[in-house]
């Protein structure tokens, strides 16, 4: 079975530039998670899905971050526009449903010069 | 002060060493205890799950819940160099609403094993 699937792998990019990121769930997996981490911190939630549905979004800087699941599958991360504090690893989850295990993508390691 | 406290280390250990990794936290209401393991440059994944108090075994691994103290634990046993990673507990709430299957995470333990 395969496992999340994130890309890019890395991204490198100018502040004030537009970036997004793309994830896709383990197949059948309803519950998908965006997760932000800084360097040597643990993840933190940015915002969760149920189907379609962001039934979490209460840590999302809304002022330049936007996510959207369409179909209930695939889902897109974005930032607009990128400041340096953004540099960090942004990695995606998903699980059968909510408190079941979560399930990690390899993430995507951004830096913004 | 965060939810989840853990000692980031770094730990240096020779092989077969026994490993104690430790977490505290403040949010009484958190039930589900985990701990993830993280390789370089990859996504974290589960190695152990505990629901409440107890211990939990499996394998070289052994996970303890102190909810009374809100203090976890994670022992590994005859460690090698193979369990070189960042380990991170993790804990949720059983609670409905927006909080349900929320994972709150610590900042991470830095563990190398040399031989």
């Amino acid at each position: 079975e395969a496992g999340v699937v994130q890309s890019p792998r890395y991204k490198i990019i100018e502040k004030k530039q537009p970036v997004a990121f793309w994830c896709n769930p383990i197949s059948g997996h309803n519950t998908l998670y965006w997760y932000l981490q800084n360097l040597g911190q643990g993840p933190e939630l940015l915002i969760r899905y149920e189907n379609e549905e962001a039934v979490d979004d209460s840590q999302l800087p809304k002022d330049r971050f936007s996510a959207e699941r369409l179909k209930g599958v695939d889902s897109t991360l974005k930032i607009q526009p990128a400041e340096l504090g953004d540099s960090a690893v942004y990695l995606c989850a998903s699980s059968l449903r909510a408190q079941e295990t979560q399930y990690f993508g390899p993430g995507t390691r951004l830096l913004v010069l | 002060q965060k939810e989840v406290e853990q000692d980031p280390g770094p730990l240096s250990v020779p092989e077969g060493a026994i490993v104690s990794l430790n977490c505290t936290y403040s949010n009484s209401a958190f039930q589900y205890f985990m701990w993830y393991r993280q390789y370089s440059r990859k996504g974290p994944e589960l190695l152990m799950y505990t629901y409440s108090s107890g211990n939990k075994e499996d394998g070289r691994f052994t996970a303890q819940v102190d909810k009374s103290s809100k203090y976890i634990s994670l022992f590994i046993r005859d460690s090698q160099p193979s369990d070189s990673a960042t380990y991170l507990c993790a804990m949720s709430a059983n609670a409905g609403g927006t909080s349900y299957g929320k994972l709150t995470f610590g900042q991470g333990t830095i563990l190398t094993v040399h031989p």
